[in-house]
């Protein structure tokens, strides 16, 4: 069974700070996505890794993924509102599946 | 752009009851899924499918089975409904690049 934790569960945090999110596995992902849900929805895909070392932007969202492919980090910048929800790593492995963590659930607080 | 759908957003059922969850997208993609989300325990896949009519059990099978029959579309089946199967439901499909898109969810309950 792939692993992935991340971390922190839960945060808060007031409009304009920066924040950051982890996702560590012990394993080897081939990808790593990243999702965002809101409640009562499907988790919508903001980004898909490949590379290890890779880095991409999303306007003020930055992924990475680590450089032996085994966690990734979303960094947020000027956090606002609109970017409260449960984010979800996911790693790719295998013949098409996907291990996912539980998530991390950021709150915007205005 | 991708789009999933699921047949219910919301659905209400009585213990014993066969219930069906629908799921279609229309991007031609090989691979589809169906994962139930429950609070602490994250996303557990329940079935897949790599192609029509082939299925592949995932890490909770137990309780349900699945019917592909066109490549579009993939369908959950609980053949009788119990209280623990009451949960949020997602459907997600891809290409062969791994990549996931999901569906807006069925939120089940089961009484």
């Amino acid at each position: 069974t792939q692993l992935l934790e991340q971390s922190p569960q839960f945060l808060s945090i007031q409009e304009g700070e920066n924040l950051t999110v982890y996702c560590n596995s012990s394993s080897v992902f081939s990808s790593l996505q990243w999702y965002r849900q809101e409640p009562g929805e499907g988790p919508v895909l903001l980004v898909t890794v490949v590379t290890g070392g890779e880095v991409k932007k999303l306007k003020r969202l930055t992924f990475q993924f680590g450089d032996a492919r085994k966690d990734s980090s979303l960094h947020i910048t000027a956090a606002q509102p609109g970017d409260t929800g449960l984010y979800l790593c996911a790693g790719a492995y295998g013949n098409n599946r996907l291990a996912f963590g539980k998530g991390n659930q950021v709150v915007v607080i205005p | 752009d991708v789009k999933v759908t699921q047949s219910s957003r919301y659905l209400v059922k009585r213990t014993g009851e066969k219930v069906f969850l629908e799921c279609v997208q229309d991007m031609d993609h090989e691979n589809m899924f169906w994962y139930r989300q429950d609070p602490g325990l994250g996303l557990r896949l329940i079935y897949f499918s790599y192609d029509v009519k082939m299925k592949e059990k995932g890490d909770i099978p137990e309780g349900y089975s699945v019917s592909r029959e066109k490549k579009e579309r993939f369908s959950l089946i609980l053949e009788s409904a119990s209280t623990n199967q009451t949960s949020m439901y997602l459907c997600a499909s891809s290409s062969s690049l791994h990549t996931q898109y999901f569906g807006p969810g069925t939120r089940l309950t089961v009484l």
